[in-house]
């Protein structure tokens, strides 16, 4: 069975630094892209960043990119989000989902989702 | 990027009666499309991909139809556990989710 399960500080300030984890198992981890895909209250899920199988290839949306960094330890079945220069509009419930394939472009739609973690970006 | 419309923002359907739901694309998605399922404190659940194919486990009350720009989720007789926000995404220019549909009990 495939488990996600996201980890990591939750309250950061204003231009602040966070780091989320996602530990996955129940599956050949380094044999598929992840994805971080993020979902702020009351609205609809936002893709916010892929990495392929072997973390060479990365991506992110417009609003992060500069400020936030994908990376995974493929020993250590785990991805994780780099989240620097915090903002207010970054406040969101993270989730980690398992790509379709190794490629992290154009990911596809997603089965399996972690339960998620909820980031506060407030002073 | 592609822009994701859902209506109505809220359904109210009684147990037993059928529900349709329906996702609009900005350009066209082809059939790249598919429906989540999310319930409170909860991550979405992939009802269907490719506009029509429900995903493992879903019943077969769950039917996803349409392409280009307009698609449709139908639940042909509402259960209980139907309740919940219903978000359509697109993966045919990398992806976009819309704002979701809740639906909830008469």
């Amino acid at each position: 069975e495939v488990q996600l399960l996201e980890s990591g500080a939750t309250l950061g300030q204003p231009g602040g630094s966070l780091r989320l984890s996602c530990a996955a198992s129940g599956f050949d981890f380094m044999d598929f892209a992840m994805i971080w895909v993020r979902q702020a209250p009351g609205k609809g899920p936002e893709w916010v960043s892929s990495i392929s199988s072997g973390g060479d290839a990365t991506y992110y949306t417009e609003s992060v990119r500069g400020r936030f960094t994908i990376s995974r330890d493929n020993s250590k079945d785990t991805v994780y989000l780099q989240m620097n220069s915090l903002r207010a509009e970054d406040t969101a419930v993270y989730y980690c989902a398992k790509g379709l394939t190794n490629r992290a472009y154009y990911p596809g739609y997603f089965y399996h989702w972690g339960r998620g973690t909820l980031v506060t970006v407030s002073s | 990027e592609i822009v994701m419309t859902q209506s109505p923002a809220t359904l109210s359907v009684s147990p037993g009666e059928r529900a349709t739901l329906s996702c609009r694309a900005s350009q066209s998605v082809s059939g790249n499309l598919a429906w989540y399922q999310q319930k409170p404190g909860q991550a979405p659940r992939l009802l269907i991909s490719g506009a029509t194919t429900r995903a493992t486990g879903v019943p077969a009350r769950f039917s996803g139809s349409g392409s280009g720009t307009e698609f449709t989720l139908t639940i042909s007789s509402l259960q209980s556990e139907d309740f919940g926000i219903y978000y359509c995404q697109q993966y045919h220019d990398w992806l976009t989710f819309g704002p979701g549909t809740k639906l909830d009990f008469k």
